[in-house]
């Protein structure tokens, strides 16, 4: 099976500007969750999707938002960007949802925030 | 907030040394996670070992789980310089919200050939 893919691997924004990235998981994988990554933060989880519902969310403002289609792609959405969302951002994908079994993860998206 | 936390911060070994990273965490856990992550690129999963285990196996990793401590510790054996990478350990709250992995700060481990 091909493995979790994300676009784009690279992007870069200015301050003030939106932002949507995409994720399309393991097929058959109805789960998707996001995690943002800073060297000061460290992996941070932004929110998980499983059959198109948001199941849980973390702590973070209301301009990180996400969505996932029929398919199990997801979209995730930074809005009003700010120099601190610079990060990578990481989706990984499961059968089920929650953590009792493995993630797996794509390569991520690099975004810059200038 | 951070569940687990590694220690060390930092391992630099020679190729063909051990390497032994622990993690900390807070909470009681269904299961712990170690996942390693090369430079900026997506996490790996490596091993998973539930609470009710003490010890587990794959290839060069072995995994210990002290629930009473909470603790764990990752050894790789006979190191590599292909080995060097981040490593992370990840858990879920017990009867927390489910869906998300909670990680530390990781262990950034450096093979030196």
């Amino acid at each position: 099976k091909a493995g979790v893919t994300q676009t784009p691997r690279y992007l870069i924004k200015t301050r003030g500007q939106q932002v949507t990235l995409s994720c399309s998981p393991i097929s058959g994988h109805r789960s998707v969750s996001w995690y943002q990554q800073t060297p000061g933060q460290g992996l941070q989880f932004l929110f998980e999707y499983f059959s198109e519902t948001q199941r849980n969310k973390g702590n973070f403002p209301g301009r990180f938002s996400g969505r996932q289609f029929s398919n199990s792609r997801s979209e995730m959405n930074v809005s009003t960007l700010e120099l601190g969302d610079s990060a990578l951002y990481l989706c990984a994908s499961s059968p089920t949802s929650g953590v009792v079994d493995r993630q797996f993860f794509g390569p991520g998206t690099r975004l810059t925030v200038l | 907030s951070q569940q687990g936390e590694e220690d060390p911060q930092a391992l630099s070994i020679q190729e063909g040394e051990n390497a032994t990273m622990n993690c900390s965490y807070k909470t009681s856990i269904n299961n712990l996670q170690w996942y390693r992550q090369n430079s900026g690129r997506g996490l790996v999963h490596l091993i998973l070992i539930r609470s009710n285990e003490r010890e587990k196996h794959s290839g060069r990793l072995r995994v210990t789980l002290d629930t009473s401590k909470k603790s764990s510790s990752l050894l790789i054996t006979a190191s590599r310089a292909a080995d060097t990478a981040s490593y992370f350990c990840a858990t879920e709250n017990y009867g927390g919200s489910q869906g998300n992995l909670i990680f530390g700060k990781g262990t950034k481990l450096s093979v030196k050939p």
